[in-house]
């Protein structure tokens, strides 16, 4: 089955700095990868997401990469915010199996 | 507005007890989930349903039972067989297709912890 690996755990940055979150995975078979934000005591909302035919997808300061051959993405967050603290959960999903990674805290500075 | 309903927020169970936690979802979506967070990790599926009246065991279905009467409900019990029922429990829904192959909508959850 699928198995994802998220680094870092935590993340501390300065307002303004950007943030990079890499998630590894491990079946080839998987075509969509989500990234979901959580504050604290709600529910995960996704943020964005990319499908394997795609290998870059930007919306705003939020970006995805995706290297398909080395079984990675990334979250990149770029002119950080403090409302952007929360952790960050990455996902990957293929025949019919979805698998979370196990979160990344992001602080950011003032 | 259209969104996923988590009830209660906090809940609380006593040894030997059963308890059901309340998923609803206006969404029109034909898929829904459940999920457990524990500190630190990620989120474990316990259960789907990809249409009413079937459902499906996910990783940790395990002392966990679930129903789909309807489209629009999916609730989950909690029963005395799950030891270690303490978690942050998560339920989901998305328009369909394979297990987590559409963007999925949250609910804020409910935390169950044991008296």
């Amino acid at each position: 089955g699928e198995n994802v690996e998220q680094h870092p755990s935590t993340l501390s940055v300065q307002e303004g700095d950007s943030a990079v979150i890499k998630c590894t995975y491990s079946d080839s078979a998987s075509n969509y990868f989500p990234w979901y934000k959580q504050e604290l005591g709600k529910g995960p909302q996704l943020i964005i997401d990319i499908r394997s035919n795609v290998g870059e997808k930007k919306d705003q300061r939020i970006a995805v990469t995706l290297n398909k051959t080395a079984k990675h993405f990334s979250l990149h967050i770029t002119e950080t915010q403090p409302e952007d603290s929360a952790v960050y959960f990455c996902a990957a999903s293929g025949n019919n199996d979805m698998r979370f990674g196990a979160g990344t805290r992001l602080t950011v500075k003032p | 507005d259209g969104g996923i309903t988590q009830s209660p927020k906090y809940l609380f169970r006593k040894e030997g007890q059963n308890v059901t936690l309340s998923c609803e979802q206006n969404l029109n979506h034909d898929a829904m989930y459940w999920y457990r967070q524990d500190p630190g990790q990620g989120l474990r599926l316990i259960y789907y349903s990809q249409i009413v009246n079937d459902f499906q065991k996910g990783d940790i279905a395990e002392g966990y039972s679930v129903s789909r009467e309807k489209k629009e409900s999916f609730p989950l019990t909690v029963t005395s067989a799950q030891k270690n029922p303490t978690a942050f429990y998560l339920c989901a829904s998305s328009i369909g297709g394979g297990v987590g192959s559409q963007p999925q909508h949250f609910g804020d959850g409910t935390r169950l912890s044991i008296l």
